[in-house]
């Protein structure tokens, strides 16, 4: 089992552009949980998706969206790109009903460069 | 709200000597706290978890409710503890965001 694997390693795109990444869960997980970690900064949760669902959501505005997949694999949508979003984007997978309490495995990461 | 706080950016100390690495919280009811590490060129791991009352490789870490702290310590630190570490809360109720605090960095020097 290769674990959570995300796509692609590194980005760069320019300011008012879109973006899209994708998070492939860990074998057996179904939910599936995006962060956002800024240089020197812990990881910021961005939403966790379930059942192909948004079922949480943290501070971050509408330009940040997302999917999942019947195969639990998820992606990860920015609108409209803003220099400070530039960030290291870790996907996290866990599974069982209660999947934010649960053990979550991480990604190696999406290094995202807005210029 | 929820937050989590780690007060030092960076900790070092020699191989051999105790560590502890510090972890305070905010929040009104009952959380899980949790902590994660990073070690050189490898993603985000779980070290330990509170409900779990481990010890993960010498690490320990008790919940103190009424201090809202969950400190990191380890007897004797080596070299291979060299890493961020970060802690983490979830909330107690269904849906409650994932927090995690800003990390500290350790260093156990030769």
């Amino acid at each position: 089992d290769a674990g959570v694997t995300q796509s692609p390693t590194h980005l760069i795109k320019t300011r008012g552009q879109q973006v899209t990444l994708r998070c492939s869960p860990k074998s057996g997980h179904d939910t599936v949980s995006w962060y956002q970690q800024a240089l020197g900064q812990g990881p910021q949760f961005i939403f966790q998706y379930y059942e192909e669902e948004e079922r949480q959501r943290g501070n971050f505005p509408d330009r940040f969206s997302g999917h999942q997949f019947p195969n639990y694999s998820s992606e990860l949508n920015v609108n409209a790109l803003l220099l400070g979003d530039s960030a290291l984007y870790l996907c996290a997978s866990s599974s069982v009903s209660r999947a934010l309490a649960d053990t979550q495995y991480f990604g190696p990461g999406t290094r995202l460069t807005v210029l | 709200a929820q937050r989590v706080t780690q007060p030092e950016k960076l900790l070092s100390v020699f191989k051999g000597a105790p560590v502890e690495l510090k972890c305070n919280y905010s929040y009104s009811g009952s959380p899980e706290l949790f902590w994660y590490v990073q070690y050189s060129r490898q993603r985000l791991q779980l070290l330990l978890r509170h409900i779990s009352r481990e010890s993960i490789k010498g690490f320990t870490a008790d919940l103190n409710k009424g201090e809202t702290s969950f400190h990191l310590k380890k007897p004797f630190a080596q070299e291979e503890d060299s890493a961020m570490y970060y802690c983490a809360l979830s909330g107690d109720n269904y849906g409650q965001n994932f927090v995690f605090g800003p990390g500290t960095r350790l260093s156990v020097l030769p």
